[in-house]
Parts: structure tokens; sequence; C-alpha cells
């Protein structure tokens, strides 16, 4: 079955210490993979996709076919990026996303 | 563009009453999503629609779930009965099919409560 596992529901880290957010997918074949963030009182965003390997606020994932995970990891954590985290999967040729159940970071001045 | 658009923001309503959550998804967007939010199960893809037609419903919960989108501007999702069980924060989502990313463009979501 399709599914997207996010360990934690909430992930505490003080500001300056590096962070990762755990995602590992079940998907026989080739998805795509998202992380989308809802910081508070704004609407749920895309911060980036496997496909773009790209860096966003300082934040990287990289996709591990072997492991079948997709973390996302940021050097130094910021006050401002304490958020709820989603990741997502997308089956190839559909539109359906698949999410994880989310986990809350909180960074701690 | 004010984004995805959904009204009302919040609803509450009693056991067995009918509840119509309304979308409008951005102005040439050609799929629609709705999707629920529980702290047990996370985001969950309800339904999704593409050009106006409903492409993969399977992840509605019941028979007393239903969607539809009369035009390319305009979804409802219709919960009757509703149950205390359907509380949770309803979201709409839009895209553009070969728009780069796929992103899906989230509205503000309905906070419903079933009491």
């Amino acid at each position: 079955a399709q599914r997207v596992t996010q360990p934690e529901k909430l992930l505490s880290v003080f500001k300056g210490a590096p962070v990762e957010l755990k995602c590992n997918y079940s998907y026989s074949g080739s998805p795509e993979l998202f992380w989308y963030v809802q910081y508070s009182r704004q609407r749920l965003q895309l911060l980036l996709r496997h496909i773009s390997r790209e860096s966003i606020k300082g934040f990287t994932a990289d996709l591990n076919k072997g492991e079948t995970s997709f973390h996302l990891k940021k050097p130094f954590a910021q006050e401002e990026d304490s958020a709820m985290y989603y990741c997502a999967l997308r089956a190839p040729g559909t539109y359906k996303y698949i999410f994880g159940t989310g986990t809350r970071l909180k960074v701690l001045a | 563009d004010a984004g995805v658009i959904q009204s009302p923001r919040h609803e509450v309503t009693e056991m067995g009453q009918e509840v119509t959550l309304r979308c409008k998804p951005i102005s040439g967007h050609d799929y629609l999503f709705w999707y629920r939010q529980t702290m047990m199960r996370g985001l969950e893809l309800l339904i999704y629609f593409n050009n106006n037609v409903p492409i993969d419903d399977s992840g509605m919960p019941e028979d007393r779930f239903s969607a539809k989108m009369p035009n390319a501007s305009f979804s409802t999702l219709k919960i009757q009965p509703s149950e205390p069980r359907d509380s949770a924060v309803y979201f709409c989502a839009s895209s553009l099919r070969g728009a780069g990313t796929n992103e899906q463009y989230f509205g503000p979501g309905t906070r419903l409560t079933v009491t």
C-alpha cells in the first residue's frame, strides 16, 4: 500500500541546532516527493520537491531510494522555522497525493 | 489573485444536519483537490477533479460525503448527515498541470465542528 510515514509528531530543537524531519514512504515505483509547510496563521504551501534538488530557506531533502526516505534537513534552525511540516508523495501519472501525518517543529530560543 | 477561496471559514453544526463546504480555485487551474486534516490522520486526500470531472474519489470516507464541481470556478463538498467524527479542518487546493512544480495551492481551510 502507498503510505508516507512521519514518525515524529513533535520535534523541539534549540535555535542554531541542526534539524532533521524524518519521512519514509512505501511505494513500488518512483514517486515524486514533496515537503509542504504550514506556518502559524498561514496557508499550507510547498517548501521543496525532490526533482528540483534545491535548497529553500536553508532546507534540503535528499531522496534515498534504497531506504525509501526523504528526510528534511537544515544545519542551523531558526525560530521562524517553527511550523507544521508535511511530507507528501505523488504517484507518477496521477495527481493523487498522499500526505504523512505531519511533524510540528518548535525552535526554542 | 486572492488564491484559493473557501467558505465558510468556520462551521458549527449539530449531528444529523447537512453541511456544505465551498471552494473557488485559482482561475485557470485545472485540478481541484479536497483534503481533510485531523490530528490523528494528518492530511487525507478525499477526492480530486480534473477539468471539473472527478478522477479519484477513493478517499471519500462514506456515502455521507459527496463532492461536485459544476464549473471551473466552483466546487462543493457536502456531508449529509453530519456526525461528530467528521469534525476536522477541510482544505481545498488547486493546481495547474504542466506548471513546472506541480505545486498545489491551498485555501485557508474550513474548520468544521459537529456537536
